[in-house]
């Protein structure tokens, strides 16, 4: 089983429309997670953190954490063609330890 | 400086030879990773730095990959008798603070083993 699971997609998306992106991780202990998306040819950004169970809203992202369950997702609410790019899962597996795992990541793509 | 630099930004080289790839972190930031993405494929962790100390370096794929850091400051990733295989996108990021606080990436050094 891989430490962090994510469907590589791709997710094709009407403009306006809900997107929702799925994370799935191994470690009950870990601890902090993480949604970062990648243009084509450009470097991962930060789109949220999360570190409690529960929704996590800022602007049209909402994170979603489930420790019971072992997932966490993304929302992203009004879909615009911007939004069209990779969504990278990350993980602090284990606890005191500060590697940081990344999901395959999921394709998005927004539809006109 | 403002951001994570790397260098260079595109190396070339042929299979059998040795490489250096360097990073210098955001001012500041005590942790600094290294990952390796290849083309279309996710990041693969494998070393991350906190202070001058690599407390998890399980993700190097080979002995032939090392890396340090010195000054807790810039790093360098050496790849030693380069293969096909290691052409890749590979990517540092550092980070403020532990366990906590996203990283900032570079813009990557993009290698070509020919």
């Amino acid at each position: 089983q891989k430490e962090v699971e994510q469907n590589s997609g791709p997710l094709s998306v009407p403009e306006g429309a809900i997107a929702s992106l799925n994370c799935t991780y191994s470690d009950r202990v870990s601890q902090s997670f993480f949604w970062y998306r990648q243009y084509s040819g450009k470097s991962p950004e930060l789109i949220m953190s999360i570190y409690s169970n529960g929704d996590k809203e800022d602007g049209r992202f909402t994170a979603q954490l489930n420790k019971a369950s072992q997932y966490v997702s993304l929302l992203i609410r009004d879909s615009q063609p911007s939004d069209s790019a990779t969504y990278l899962c990350a993980v602090n597996i284990n606890f005191g330890n500060e590697k940081l795992t990344f999901g395959t990541g999921t394709r998005l793509t927004i539809i006109p | 400086g403002a951001g994570v630099s790397q260098s260079p930004s595109n190396k070339v080289t042929e299979k059998g030879k040795d490489v250096e790839l360097r990073c210098d972190p955001i001012s500041g930031h005590t942790a600094l990773y290294w990952y390796r993405q290849s083309l279309g494929q996710g990041l693969e962790f494998l070393i991350y730095f906190q202070g001058n100390s690599a407390p998890d370096k399980s993700g190097l794929p080979s002995d032939r990959f090392s890396a340090e850091r010195t000054g807790g400051s810039v790093s360098t990733l050496t790849i030693q008798r380069t293969q096909q295989e290691d052409s890749a996108v590979y990517l540092c990021a550092s980070r403020q603070r532990q366990g906590y606080g996203e990283l900032f990436f570079g813009e990557g050094s993009r290698l070509t083993v020919l």
